[in-house]
């Protein structure tokens, strides 16, 4: 079954690091970016960052430059989300989606995580 | 930073309806847009790419046009299960972050 799952929900005090996992099977994990894509509650979708597996090319969103690192682990078909020095407004469900995609490869997101629930509060 | 923008961001509807969302971008970003369907409590879904490819597995009901700056998303008659919240994405490759519209909630 294709499918990306999840790790499970965090909380977290302000300042300290979260890191979320997203584990892709049914499908060839090389062959395929990684996006993260948070959503505040009842807000719209944010874009965070991606990974092109094959390649190692990441880009973040400037917002996040500083305290976001987006990882792989080709051997275990998973990839990683560490988010640093957390803040009540990082309090988000966290969204793995699959994306460089088709004979373009495009950074449209055909396949989704169930996504990870994060609350930062002290 | 590409900022779109989608209207209206709520629309009334009522089932067999045809409705229209549109989205604009604030530069040009070709055909690098799609649109998803959200509902509560669940991860987007993937409808429309390159601006008006249907996804597979998608009712053909769903239909995306546009370039550029401006881009639609029609529904010919909407269904009971069509009611949810809809946004657009840029994936324009030369311009970082890829931004979503604000969404458009689609009640009854």
């Amino acid at each position: 079954q294709v499918q990306l799952v999840q790790s499970g929900v965090e909380v977290k005090k302000p300042g300290a690091s979260v890191k979320v996992s997203c584990k892709a099977s049914g499908y060839t994990f090389m062959n395929y970016g990684i996006s993260w894509v948070r959503q505040a509650p009842g807000q719209g979708l944010e874009w965070m960052g991606k990974i092109s597996v094959y390649e190692g090319r990441i880009n973040y969103a400037q917002k996040f430059q500083d305290r976001i690192t987006v990882t792989t682990d080709t051997s275990t078909r998973t990839a990683y989300l560490d988010l640093r020095n957390l803040r009540s407004d990082d309090t988000a469900v966290y969204y793995c989606a699959r994306g460089e995609v088709g004979p373009r490869l495009d950074w449209y997101f055909d396949l989704w995580g169930q996504g990870t629930l994060v609350t930062v509060s002290s | 930073d590409i900022q779109m923008t989608q209207s209206p961001s709520t629309l009334s509807a009522s089932v067999g309806d045809r409705v229209t969302i549109t989205c604009r971008a604030s530069q040009s970003i070709h055909n690098w847009l799609a649109w998803y369907q959200q509902k509560p409590g669940k991860a987007p879904k993937l409808l429309i790419y390159q601006a008006s490819s249907l996804e597979s597995g998608v009712p053909s009901r769903f239909s995306g046009s546009g370039s550029g700056t401006e881009f639609t998303l029609s529904i010919s008659s909407l269904q009971p299960d069509d009611f949810a919240t809809y946004y657009c994405q840029h994936y324009n490759n030369y311009h970082f972050p890829f931004t979503f519209g604000q969404g458009t909630k689609l009640e009854i």
